[in-house]
């Protein structure tokens, strides 16, 4: 079976612009999230889909991060403006429970730096 | 807050040698724990994970975890360590749907 499939794999940027990225998931996956991987750290949920339905958006910076995923399919989450501070790897993950204690398929990131 | 906690950020091994990389939670009521690893140039891969039954979790590539309550730990093992073992390992806490991931341990195999 295909894996989670997300594109860009590098984004390169200057401050103040914007970006957007993409995330196919597993086929038949319900549940996606988007995490936030910084260089030396683990990697922070930002939001979590349930189908076109948005769990949990808690530590998503609404100000600047928005994600959709409007068909219940694939994903785009975008940084408007982008800080320094948002350079990390963006990883997509899927998975075929709204509970996360199955396992989830994470794709290979998105790798950002901002300039 | 509750938490889990990797207290080593590297750990070298031997081959052939058995390995531990530890990992504790601060986590109130019965915990939800995974063990993730992360090769390099590729996405992180689940190895295990604990819900509830027997405390010794069986997982992919020969690693395997024990449940302590006592000592609140949930380390990672394998008997016998490979170089392609070398990765970052993540022991992650599912807090209500969230997946709460430590900081890591990079683990080094060395021939």
């Amino acid at each position: 079976e295909a894996g989670v499939a997300q594109s860009p794999r590098y984004k390169i940027i200057e401050k103040r612009q914007s970006v957007a990225f993409w995330c196919n998931p597993i086929s038949g996956h319900a549940t996606l999230y988007w995490y936030q991987q910084i260089l030396g750290q683990g990697p922070k949920l930002l939001i979590q889909f349930q189908n076109n339905g948005v769990v949990d958006d808690s530590q998503l910076p609404k100000d600047r991060f928005s994600a959709e995923r409007l068909k219940g399919v694939d994903s785009t989450l975008k940084i408007q403006p982008a800080k320094l501070e948002d350079s990390a790897v963006y990883l997509c993950a899927s998975s075929s429970q709204t509970l996360g204690r199955n396992e989830q398929f994470f794709g290979p990131g998105t790798r950002l730096t901002v300039l | 807050a509750q938490s889990v906690a990797q207290p080593e950020d590297q750990v070298n091994v031997a081959e052939g040698n058995p390995l531990t990389v530890k990992c504790t939670y601060s986590v109130s009521g019965n915990p939800y724990l995974f063990w993730y690893v992360q090769y390099p140039n590729r996405g992180l891969q689940f190895l295990l994970k604990y819900i509830t039954g027997d405390n010794l979790v069986k997982g992919s590539y020969g690693f395997e975890a024990e449940f302590n309550k006592s000592q609140t730990s949930f380390h990672l093992k394998k008997p016998s360590a490979l170089v392609s073992d070398s990765a970052l390992y993540f022991c992650v806490w599912e807090d209500n749907n969230d997946m709460r991931f430590g900081a890591g341990t990079r683990l080094t195999v060395k021939p």
